[in-house]
């Protein structure tokens, strides 16, 4: 079964960085547009970036737009997102997601994995 | 931004009811939607794709119609386990694809 797993989260303060991974394995992750989905605490699902197979298009939420940066390493098979500037509002639960290779441009999303939490705060 | 409103916005129901649960889009996405399942402190998971593919072994009891803005999950026979939140999503004008608020369905 495809694994997700991300790593990197945890508390930091209002303008720091953190740069979050997530290791796939058990398919081809050079195959497939790749994800980060947020959830704040106890609210709903937000889409926050996407990139292609070879990292050739990336599209983001305009609200981390110049602030987070998605990238991947498929020799590694691992996803990244790089965030700056971090706000309180950008605290949440992270899911790398991979996209069902039905859905142009990583739109929808049949496996996740179980989510980093991320918490800026002073 | 396209903007999606579910409806209601929790449901409460009896193991063996059927579940309808709506999803409106402030313009249209043709049938670019998609509906997730979200049980508490669990990833969500992709039970319908393009407003009716059901996903790789998502059970026969969910169902997904509708097109252009309006959406129907339905889920023929409450299962215990089918108690979760429901979330409908969007991608049709993209970026950003967007989802609803979610639908809790919860035991009556």
């Amino acid at each position: 079964e495809v694994q997700l797993v991300e790593s990197g989260g945890g508390l930091v303060q209002p303008g720091g960085s953190l740069r979050l991974s997530c290791a796939a394995s058990r398919f081809i992750f050079s195959s497939y547009w790749m994800s980060w989905v947020r959830q704040a605490p106890g609210k709903g699902l937000e889409w926050v970036a996407s990139i292609k197979q070879d990292g050739s298009e990336k599209y983001y939420v305009d609200s981390v737009k110049g602030r987070f940066t998605i990238s991947r390493d498929n020799a590694k098979n691992s996803l990244y997102l790089q965030m700056h500037s971090l706000r309180v509002e950008d605290t949440a639960v992270f899911f790398c997601a991979r996209a069902l290779r039905h859905c142009s441009g990583g739109s929808c999303f049949d496996y996740w994995g179980q989510g980093i939490l991320v918490t800026v705060s002073s | 931004e396209i903007v999606l409103t579910q409806s209601p916005a929790t449901l409460s129901l009896s193991p063996g009811e059927r579940a309808t649960l709506s999803c409106r889009a402030s313009q249209s996405v043709s049938r670019y939607l998609a509906w997730y399942q979200q049980k508490p402190g669990q990833a969500p998971r992709l039970l319908i794709y393009d407003a009716s593919n059901r996903a790789t072994g998502i059970p026969a009891r969910f169902s997904g119609t509708g097109s252009g803005t309006d959406f129907t999950l339905t889920i023929s026979s409450l299962e215990p386990e089918d108690f979760a939140v429901y979330y409908c999503q969007q991608r049709s004008n993209w970026p950003p694809w967007t989802f609803g608020q979610g639908t809790k369905v919860e035991i009556k």
